[in-house]
């Protein structure tokens, strides 16, 4: 089953604005993280933060999570047309789940130049 | 550095026809390896998880079944192909044991299967 949602399905901005995208989850987690996919390429692992992390910052990557609404975002600041693709959360419920992940259905980004 | 393989890129099979699809890894001993189908490129479905040789979860059943017959290779096959099966199939590792227990993912590039 899919426990994350991303908000929206589907965001167009122009080059140089600052994207948001959300992810709402179900159940307890270890850690929640990120992941971005090219068009037909494999997933690239973008950031992770763990259950008793509040934010973290990785270039112009910005993540939050919130633990008591279960949700979390991303942050692409000053975006360029190379960060067109998709990208996807994904939770790790850890305990005895060897590092399985459970994906949501992603948000297409499209940056114009 | 690790490196992982996927092979083949594409693939067009018709209804009834066998699968077999491979996936190494290179630069890493013990990984876990695990399976996902895409659908309509949105979404990722895990199939199987694998923690040591021999060592196969399956997550959804279906008429596909994956194998590990050696440390870092992994296979995923069927024996009589649907037309549900088309996808994009990707795979993934992560180290068995992390300090931290967060297992960030590694993809390879995938299988794109069209069943006819």
């Amino acid at each position: 089953s899919q426990q994350g949602e991303e908000d929206p399905q589907a965001l167009s901005i122009q080059e140089g604005e600052n994207a948001t995208m959300n992810c709402s989850y179900k159940t307890s987690i270890n850690n929640l993280q990120w992941y971005r996919q090219n068009s037909g390429r494999g997933l690239v692992h973008l950031i992770l933060i763990r259950s008793n992390e509040r934010e973290k910052h990785s270039g112009r990557l910005r993540v939050t999570l919130d633990t008591s609404k279960k949700s979390s975002s991303l942050l692409i600041t000053a975006s360029r047309a190379a960060d067109t693709a998709s990208y996807f959360c994904a939770t790790d419920e850890g305990g005895t789940s060897y590092g399985k992940l459970t994906f949501g259905q992603g948000t297409i980004l499209t940056v114009h130049p | 550095s690790q490196t992982i393989h996927q092979w083949p890129a594409t693939l067009v099979q018709p209804v009834g026809s066998p699968l077999s699809l491979e996936c190494t890894v290179e630069g890493t001993s013990n990984p876990n390896l695990y399976w996902y189908r895409q659908a309509a490129g949105r979404g990722l479905q895990l199939l199987f998880y694998s923690v040591g040789i021999g060592q196969i979860s399956s997550e959804v059943p279906q008429n596909l079944s994956a194998s590990r017959p050696q440390d870092r290779q992994f296979i995923l096959s069927s024996k009589k192909l649907l037309l549900s099966d088309s996808g994009f199939y990707l795979c993934a590792w992560s180290f068995l044991f992390s300090g931290t227990f967060s297992y960030e993912q590694y993809f390879g590039p995938g299988t794109r299967l069209t069943v006819t």
